[in-house]
């Protein structure tokens, strides 16, 4: 099945600075990909669309100047926590749809920020 | 509001027995439901949604638009069905991908 990619999957940043997350699709080419967010013992909290070549649409409630979200290629969307404070700290999930098999939706392996 | 409950955290069963994992929703259009799963130390994976009918692994999800329920069922549980099962629907208009999850049910089967 098709693969998608994080980078990285744990990080630690200090309060103030700026991280960054890749989210790969390997082996396909997604025009959307999905930023969810996951907080401990509970579910995935869908953040944003991101759209190849185009804005990304967030969700309500969602910061879009915090969360930036940039889907520069068709295999490649990054988020970038800015200015991150310790309630950022959260693990983050990317998802891709694949075209080639009906629009499913491949998740990655999250990536774990912690924010010092 | 659009929303998904999985009413049980945790459903613990024997080997063998039945299983239904529950799952509600509330949505004012045609819905698109799905059913994901998430094995231990692995990623979420799509186990089945509910326009294709089809049966995963054992597992079948009818669509009661009456209870407005997607339950998951399997008839004879399998050690390795052990997972966090999470009940998923399609919030934007058609099948836009922008998925509204469940909190999760853990899934225990025992030997």
């Amino acid at each position: 099945g098709a693969v998608v990619s994080q980078h990285p999957s744990r990080v630690i940043c200090k309060s103030g600075t700026s991280v960054k997350i890749e989210c790969r699709s390997l082996d396909f080419q997604a025009t959307t990909m999905f930023w969810y967010r996951q907080f401990p013992k509970k579910s995935l909290m869908l953040m944003a669309t991101s759209n190849e070549g185009s804005k990304a649409t967030y969700e309500q409630g969602v910061e879009k100047d915090k969360f930036l979200i940039n889907h520069a290629s068709l295999t490649l969307s990054t988020l970038t926590v800015t200015s991150a404070h310790p309630e950022d700290s959260s693990f983050y999930i990317c998802s891709a749809r694949d075209p080639g098999t009906r629009y499913e939706q491949y998740f990655g392996p999250g990536t774990r920020l912690t924010v010092t | 509001a659009q929303r998904v409950t999985q009413p049980e955290k945790l459903l613990s069963v024997f080997k063998g027995a039945p299983v239904e994992l529950k799952c509600n929703y509330s949505y004012s259009g045609s819905p698109e439901l799905f059913w994901y799963v998430q094995y231990s130390r692995q990623r979420l994976q799509l186990l089945l949604r509910h326009i294709s009918r089809e049966s995963i692994k054992g597992f079948t999800a009818d669509l009661n638009k009456g209870e407005t329920s997607f339950h998951l069922k399997k008839p004879f549980a399998q050690e390795e069905d052990s997972a966090m099962y999470y009940c998923a629907l399609d919030h934007g208009s058609g099948n836009t991908g922008k998925l509204i999850f469940g909190q999760g049910t853990t899934l225990q089967v025992k030997p």
